[in-house]
């Protein structure tokens, strides 16, 4: 078992380039979310999925785009990147109706310059 | 206006005492609370949590109180140890017993001197 897996783990892109993180984890799990955490800060929520094919924003979602074809891939696009997005980047999965706690990925730190 | 607040951005302890973490909320809607260990350039890793039809929760060296007339939750760890050093996140969701979409406090640094 993997667990949640986030590539790529760090990237550097310069303002307005785009690209995408990538999220997959392999336990199954229905509820799959992104979160960023700036220094000396919590984890905030950007987007969620409650199963394959539904997301929903989270309490940043401006500048984030998702989808959810399959239960095990959960990608994040950043359409136009901006220095404010600067970040690290964890992706986690839990099981959803069948609750209990978040598992979280290695998390991606992203520079934008 | 943030909803989970962990008031001490940092603890020092000593390695045998006990380490006493806080958070405080203001949503009373919240339903299950969780605490999360992380350490630096990982992810975080679930430690030990709490339903809100609860007042307490143990789990080995870790134990949860939960105070809702107070909106407060505190994690106890005893007896600490130099590897307990980590960043601990307080989380709160709105859903029972399921963590899918949840409110962080901003964390507590906390630091067991050998």
């Amino acid at each position: 078992n993997a667990g949640v897996t986030q590539t790529p783990k760090f990237q550097v892109l310069k303002t307005g380039q785009s690209m995408t993180l990538q999220c997959a984890q392999d336990m199954n799990h229905e509820y799959m979310s992104w979160y960023r955490q700036d220094p000396g800060m919590g984890l905030r929520l950007i987007h969620y999925s409650v199963g394959a094919g539904i997301t929903d924003q989270g309490e940043v979602p401006n500048g984030y785009n998702v989808s959810r074809s399959t239960t095990e891939d959960f990608p994040l696009r950043l359409l136009s990147a901006a220095p404010s997005q600067t970040s690290v980047y964890f992706c986690a999965s839990s099981r959803g109706q069948a609750g209990g706690e978040q598992f979280f990925g290695p998390g991606t730190r992203l520079t934008v310059l | 206006d943030q909803q989970v607040k962990q008031n001490s951005p940092s603890l020092s302890v000593q390695e045998g005492r006990i380490s006493i973490l806080n958070c405080d909320y203001t949503n009373s809607m919240f339903d299950y609370f969780l605490w999360y260990k992380k350490y630096p350039a990982e992810g975080p890793t679930f430690l030990i949590s709490i339903s809100s039809i609860k007042d307490k929760n143990e789990d080995g060296r870790f134990t949860v109180f939960l105070n809702k007339s107070a909106k407060h939750l505190s994690l106890h760890i005893v007896p600490s140890q130099p590897g307990d050093s980590a960043v601990y996140f307080c989380a709160a969701s709105l859903l029972p017993y399921n963590a899918g979409k949840s409110t962080f406090g901003d964390g507590t640094t906390l630091t067991v001197k050998p």
